[in-house]
């Protein structure tokens, strides 16, 4: 089955760099690929998504890449404020399958 | 904006007790998935549902649990006899359309199990 792996596991930046967090995927056949963000005691939120026929997507300061031959994908946040402060969660899907989540990735934007 | 709602927030329950997780998926929605969060660990899948019945599960998902929805807009999750590794946060979801499709998380219900 599917296997995501993320990393870092925690990150800390500067208020104002960018952050970057990568995510592999074992599955050739997984064609979408959402991040959520998840605040301490709070529900996950799709922050955004990318499908298999796309290589980049932008929403304001929040981008993802996907590397299909490699099998990656990245999260970038430029410009970080401290509300980016989350735990990030990169996941994975092929056909059928369930979502299948990375292990997250806790940022700290320090001001 | 509609949302994911689920109840109760929190549960303490004694071990070998039955609990019943209630959620109501958005409205339109046609695919409704059942996650457990154990503190401090990734979210993982338990089952998914649709047309009435499981359309997926996971090793999680034994015999002690089940989903039912008792009517047109509740979605239950039931462990049947509590363990202690039953302690977790559990987030139900929702999606238009099938797993592919952007899932929407409820706030969750975390679970005790004593």
């Amino acid at each position: 089955g599917e296997n995501v792996e993320q990393h870092p596991s925690t990150l800390s930046v500067q208020e104002g760099d960018s952050a970057v967090i990568k995510c592999t995927y074992s599955d050739s056949a997984s064609n979408y690929f959402p991040w959520y963000k998840q605040e301490l005691g709070k529900r996950p939120q799709l922050i955004i998504d990318i499908r298999s026929n796309v290589g980049e997507k932008k929403d304001q300061r929040i981008a993802v890449t996907l590397n299909k031959t490699a099998k990656h994908f990245s999260l970038h946040i430029t410009e970080t404020q401290p509300e980016d402060s989350a735990v990030y969660f990169c996941a994975a899907h092929s056909g059928n399958t369930p979502l299948v989540f990375g292990k997250g990735t806790r940022l700290s934007v320090i001001a | 904006e509609p949302e994911v709602t689920q109840t109760p927030s929190h549960q303490v329950t004694q071990m070998g007790q039955e609990v019943i997780l209630r959620c109501v998926p958005i409205s339109n929605h046609l695919y409704f998935y059942w996650y457990r969060q154990i503190l401090g660990q990734k979210v993982e899948f338990l089952v998914s549902f649709y047309n009435n019945e499981i359309s997926e599960k996971s090793e999680i998902f034994d015999d002690q649990f089940s989903v039912e929805r008792p009517d047109g807009s509740n979605f239950t999750l039931k462990i049947r006899s509590t363990k202690l590794e039953d302690s977790a946060m559990y987030f139900c979801a929702s999606s238009e359309q099938g797993m592919g499709e952007t899932q929407y998380f409820g706030p969750g219900t975390r679970l005790l199990v004593l």
